[in-house]
C-alpha cells in the first residue's frame, strides 16, 4: 500500500479541465517537492512536472503542478484524447529513506 | 537522443537469482543518479532501488532490501540489478530510469522500456 493516496479514477470530457489530487504525510509532500508521471497503456511513464510545478521538457503547458501543505495537485486543461492514461505523483520520504510513488489514478477522457 | 536499454530479464525459479543491465547512452552516464523501477502487471510503479553518480549513495525499497543490489559501472555506461533470493512477487516490469539530478530523487526524466520478469517454478 502506498503512502501516497490517490484516487483511482477520473474522468472528463474533451476540452474541459480536471484535477489529479496526491495526499502524504509531514515526512513526503510536507518537506519534499512532488514530481508527477504519465503512462499511456503500453509504454513506460514520462516525467510531467517536477520540484512542484515545474513543466519538464517538452510537456505541453496544459499540464500544472501545485502543492499545499501534505497535498499535491496535477491540473490537465484543454482534455485531449491524447491524455488518456495512468498518472502518477512521486516524493522522497525521509522516514523510508527512498522514493514513493502514488498508486495511480486513471483519466479517461469521454 | 538520450536511450536507455534493459535486459536480462526472463523466467526464473522461486528462490532463485538473476540480473539485469541497462546499457545507456546519449548523456554523460557519470554525471547522474540511477534507479530502478518495477510494475506488477495491472499495477502501479514501485522505486525499489537508486544510487548516485559515484555508488556512494544507494538506498533500497524494503520490499527488496537485503535481496537485491544496485550498481553501476561508468566506464561502461551501465547499470545494475542483482536480484537473489526471488519470490513470486518480485515478478514484473522492470525499468531503468536516470535521475535529474546527480543523486538520487524522485525525478527521473528518461526511462527504458523496461525488461520483464517472471518468477515461477
Amino acid at each position: 500500500q502506498s503512502v501516497l493516496t490517490q484516487p483511482p479514477s477520473v474522468s472528463e470530457a474533451p476540452r474541459q479541465r480536471v484535477t489529479i489530487s496526491c495526499s502524504g504525510s509531514n515526512s513526503n509532500i510536507g518537506s519534499n517537492s512532488v514530481n508527477w508521471y504519465q503512462q499511456v497503456p503500453g509504454k513506460a511513464p514520462k516525467l510531467l512536472i517536477y520540484y512542484d510545478d515545474l513543466l519538464s521538457s517538452g510537456v505541453s503547458d496544459r499540464f500544472s503542478g501545485s502543492k499545499s501543505g501534505t497535498s499535491a495537485s496535477l491540473a490537465i486543461s484543454g482534455l485531449q484524447s491524447e491524455d488518456e492514461g495512468d498518472y502518477y505523483c512521486a516524493a522522497w520520504d525521509d522516514s523510508l529513506n527512498g522514493v514513493v510513488f502514488g498508486v495511480g489514478t486513471k483519466l479517461t477522457v469521454l | 537522443e538520450v536511450q536507455l536499454v534493459e535486459s536480462g530479464g526472463g523466467l526464473v525459479q522461486p528462490g532463485m537469482s538473476l540480473r539485469l543491465s541497462c546499457a545507456a547512452s546519449g548523456f554523460v552516464f557519470d554525471d547522474y543518479g540511477m534507479h530502478w523501477v518495477r510494475q506488477s502487471p495491472g499495477k502501479g510503479l514501485e522505486w525499489i532501488a537508486g544510487l548516485n553518480w559515484k555508488s556512494s549513495i544507494v538506498g533500497y525499497a524494503d520490499s527488496v532490501k537485503g535481496r537485491f543490489i544496485i550498481s553501476r559501472d561508468n566506464a561502461k555506461k551501465s547499470l545494475f540489478l542483482q536480484m537473489n533470493s526471488l519470490r513470486a512477487e518480485d515478478a514484473a516490469l522492470y525499468y531503468c530510469a536516470k535521475d535529474l539530478t546527480a543523486g538520487i530523487s524522485p525525478v527521473s526524466d528518461h526511462w527504458g522500456q523496461g525488461t520483464q520478469v517472471t518468477v515461477s517454478s
